[in-house]
């Protein structure tokens, strides 16, 4: 089945600080990509959409300055969480589309816990 | 976005089939019938999807009703590793749709 990778796995940052999540497509190639975050006892709730090649799509509510939206690549995509602060610990999920145009499923990367102290 | 409707949790014993059931009433024609699930702290796992007939895969089946008001995913006998939280999610057709999770129902498996 299709593998999608996030790097690193978990991260623990200083309030005031940066941090990039890594999301790859391990062995195919997606032209769309999708970054969800997950509270405890929540569930996923859609940050951002992101294409190969041009602007992510943010959900309502979501800050776009301060979640930066990197897809360079069929097989890459980048969030960085700007000036993290306490309340942007979380459970970040990224996903892929398996496909193009259709139905298709979407698989799922392991997920980065971030926690900012 | 159309919504589905599922119970918030419910229990099997082990090497039993389970009926997860999901309600989906406002389906649009050209919505998909998503199923994922997700272990404690893992990233949601794709399970199956359907859009009028009946799906089988390794994982599990899907039973999808004549009017698509309403769906069931099957797992022919379950496991302690069965033990998750099931999304049924409705994903309209189209490049850049989106999977909007709903809260989804919890399944315990006794040994």
């Amino acid at each position: 089945g299709a593998v999608v990778s996030q790097h690193p796995s978990w991260v623990i940052c200083k309030s005031g600080t940066s941090v990039k999540i890594e999301c790859r497509s391990l062995d195919f190639q997606a032209t769309t990509m999708f970054w969800y975050r997950q509270f405890p006892k929540q569930s996923l709730m859609l940050m951002a959409t992101s294409n190969e090649g041009s602007k992510a799509t943010y959900e309502q509510g979501v800050e776009k300055d301060k979640f930066l939206i990197n897809h360079a690549s069929l097989t890459l995509s980048t969030l960085t969480v700007t000036s993290a602060h306490p309340e942007d610990s979380s459970f970040y999920i990224c996903s892929a589309n398996l496909g193009q145009g259709g139905p298709y499923e979407q698989y799922f990367g392991p997920g980065t816990r971030l926690t900012v102290t | 976005d159309a919504k589905t409707t599922q119970p918030n949790s419910m229990e099997s014993n082990e090497e039993e089939p389970v009926h997860l059931p999901c309600n989906h009433s406002t389906i649009s024609g050209t919505d998909y019938i998503h199923w994922y699930r997700q272990l404690p702290s893992q990233g949601p796992e794709y399970v199956i999807h359907g859009l009028t007939s009946n799906v089988n895969n390794r994982m599990a089946s899907l039973a999808i009703a004549e009017d698509r008001k309403s769906s069931t995913l099957i797992l022919h006998r379950a496991t302690l590793r069965d033990a998750a939280v099931y999304y049924c999610i409705l994903r309209p057709f189209g490049a850049n749709s989106k999977l909007t999770f709903g809260k989804g129902i919890t399944l315990s498996v006794r040994p």
